[in-house]
C-alpha cells in the first residue's frame, strides 16, 4: 500500500498564478484533510472532508477551494496565488473523523 | 475552543540524556495521540492513549495520559540521535486538535 500520496512534491509559482495539489489514500478512509505547516504556527487545518460528498473549512481556508473527487481522491486549489500562501502543504486522511490521521510527504510551495 | 499547550517548544540534549515532553490542554479528550515528523517528511503516529491514567511504552519512549485526560506527557530514555525530530500531540475532536509542536535535536 502506498498510504497517503501527494503531488507535486514542489512547487514554485508566481504571484497570481493558480495550480492544484492533489491528495490520494488506499487505506479506504472515509475522513481526508489538507493542512498547513510554517514555522512556529503548527498545523494548521485549511479544509476537511469527514466523509465521501461533504467539505468544511477548517482554521484557515480563505484563498483555497477544495474537492472530495471520490473516496480517495481530496484536492486542494489556490485560484490566485499570493506569497502569504508559501508553505508546506500536507494531506491526511483517517478511518473515522476527528480521530487517528495518516499523513502524505508534503508539498513544498514558494509563491514570488 | 480546545487547545493543547506543548512544552517545551525547542529542546537540545546530549545523546544518552532522558527527556520528557509535555502537553496540556483545559479541555478533556477522549483519547490522545502523539506523532513525530522527521525533518522533510509528513507527521507518523507513535501511540494512542485512551484511558485516564494510561500508560504506553514503544522501545525506549513511554507515553502517559493524565487521569483527568486533560494532559499527556512523553518520556524518553537515552535518547539517540535518531529520536530528532517534531513531537506533536493532537487531542480527539471534530476535527483533531493539534499542539504546536516540541522540537528534539539529539546530538552525538
Amino acid at each position: 500500500n502506498a498510504g497517503v500520496t501527494q503531488t507535486p512534491k514542489f512547487q514554485v509559482l508566481k504571484t497570481g498564478q493558480s495550480m492544484t495539489l492533489q491528495c490520494a489514500q488506499d487505506m479506504n478512509h472515509n475522513s481526508m484533510y489538507w493542512y498547513r505547516q510554517d514555522p512556529g504556527m503548527g498545523l494548521r487545518l485549511i479544509y476537511y472532508s469527514a466523509s465521501e460528498g461533504t467539505t468544511d473549512k477548517g482554521e484557515v481556508p480563505n484563498g483555497y477551494n477544495v474537492s472530495r473527487l471520490n473516496k480517495r481522491e481530496f484536492s486542494l486549489r489556490l485560484e490566485s496565488a499570493a506569497p502569504s500562501q508559501t508553505s508546506v502543504y500536507f494531506c491526511a486522511s483517517g478511518p473515522f473523523f476527528g480521530e487517528t490521521q495518516y499523513f502524505g510527504p508534503g508539498t513544498r510551495l514558494l509563491v514570488l | 475552543t480546545q487547545l493543547l499547550e506543548q512544552s517545551p517548544q525547542f529542546l537540545s540534549i546530549q545523546e544518552g540524556e532522558n527527556l520528557t515532553v509535555y502537553c496540556n490542554s483545559s479541555s478533556v479528550f477522549s483519547s490522545l495521540q502523539w506523532y513525530r515528523q522527521e525533518p522533510g517528511e509528513g507527521p507518523v503516529l507513535l501511540v494512542t492513549v485512551v484511558t485516564g491514567g494510561e500508560v504506553k511504552k514503544l522501545k525506549r519512549l513511554t507515553f502517559q495520559f493524565g487521569d483527568a485526560r486533560k494532559d499527556s506527557s512523553l518520556h524518553i530514555t537515552a535518547a539517540q540521535p535518531g529520536d530528532t525530530g517534531l513531537y506533536l500531540c493532537a487531542g480527539a475532536g471534530t476535527p483533531l486538535v493539534f499542539g504546536k509542536g516540541t522540537r528534539l535535536s539529539v546530538i552525538a
